[in-house]
């Protein structure tokens, strides 16, 4: 496919536990970013990858928070010991370069994630 | 403090109609503006993007004009149809290039036949 794609599209997991998400970018896009959607918020920024640079980190909201991004491609989320308010949307987007210099962000589907 | 504002929160229109969408915005310097388009249950979906010397932009039946004196952004849909019902979210960028866009909380537009 063309586009953006993340799975799972849902994910319900129970307190405690860890869950992985994941990103397919966009063949070739070098900036990968994550953000979280929570009901009637806006989007969060969470972590950006740009090219062989170190992440972009400052979005993380606590150490059970993590990301990797394997070759230059996939991504991985990791949220370990997931408490009730990390429920929300996670949206994945790449860019063929840094968004704010004028590189159009395409998004993903996103994952809906549950905890109960 | 929200550094892009969005109004009205949400909107309820009669299909075929028109409608105005605005964006407000503190964020300086600027580099450029978005608006996106998020159908429920899917991601974003980009419909024009403004440098700071663009003062409107098109895509179709959706028209952004900018005003970076005032730092006010609008998006108007015209001949509305149900496929707009959708959150609209406007992004500003600064120039710094690196991942410094800021999102509003958007608008929720709903058209009813």
């Amino acid at each position: 496919g063309a586009g953006v794609s993340q799975s799972p599209s849902n994910k319900v997991t129970e307190k405690g536990k860890d869950v992985e998400l994941r990103c397919d970018p966009i063949s070739g896009h070098t900036a990968l970013y994550w953000y979280r959607q929570s009901l009637g918020q806006g989007l969060e920024f969470l972590i950006y990858f740009q090219g062989n640079s170190a992440p972009d980190k400052s979005g993380l909201p606590s150490d059970r928070f993590s990301a990797e991004r394997t070759g230059g491609s996939v991504s991985t989320l990791t949220i370990q010991r997931t408490q009730q308010e990390d429920s929300a949307v996670y949206l994945c987007a790449s860019s063929p370069g840094l968004a704010g210099f004028y590189n159009e962000q395409f998004f993903g589907p996103g994952t809906r994630l549950t905890v109960l | 403090k929200n550094q892009v504002e969005q109004s009205p929160q949400s909107l309820i229109i009669l299909e075929g109609k028109n409608c105005t969408l605005q964006c407000n915005y503190t964020v300086s310097p600027f580099s450029n503006l978005r608006w996106y388009k998020q159908d429920t249950g899917r991601g974003p979906v980009s419909l024009t993007i403004m440098t700071f010397s663009e003062n409107t932009k098109s895509n179709g039946r959706y028209t952004a004009t900018l005003d970076a004196d005032t730092k006010q952004s609008s998006l108007h849909i015209t001949a509305s149809q149900l496929s707009d019902s959708a959150s609209y979210i406007c992004v500003v960028a600064d120039p710094s290039g690196a991942n410094n866009l800021f999102f509003g909380t958007g608008t929720r537009l709903t058209v009813i036949p």
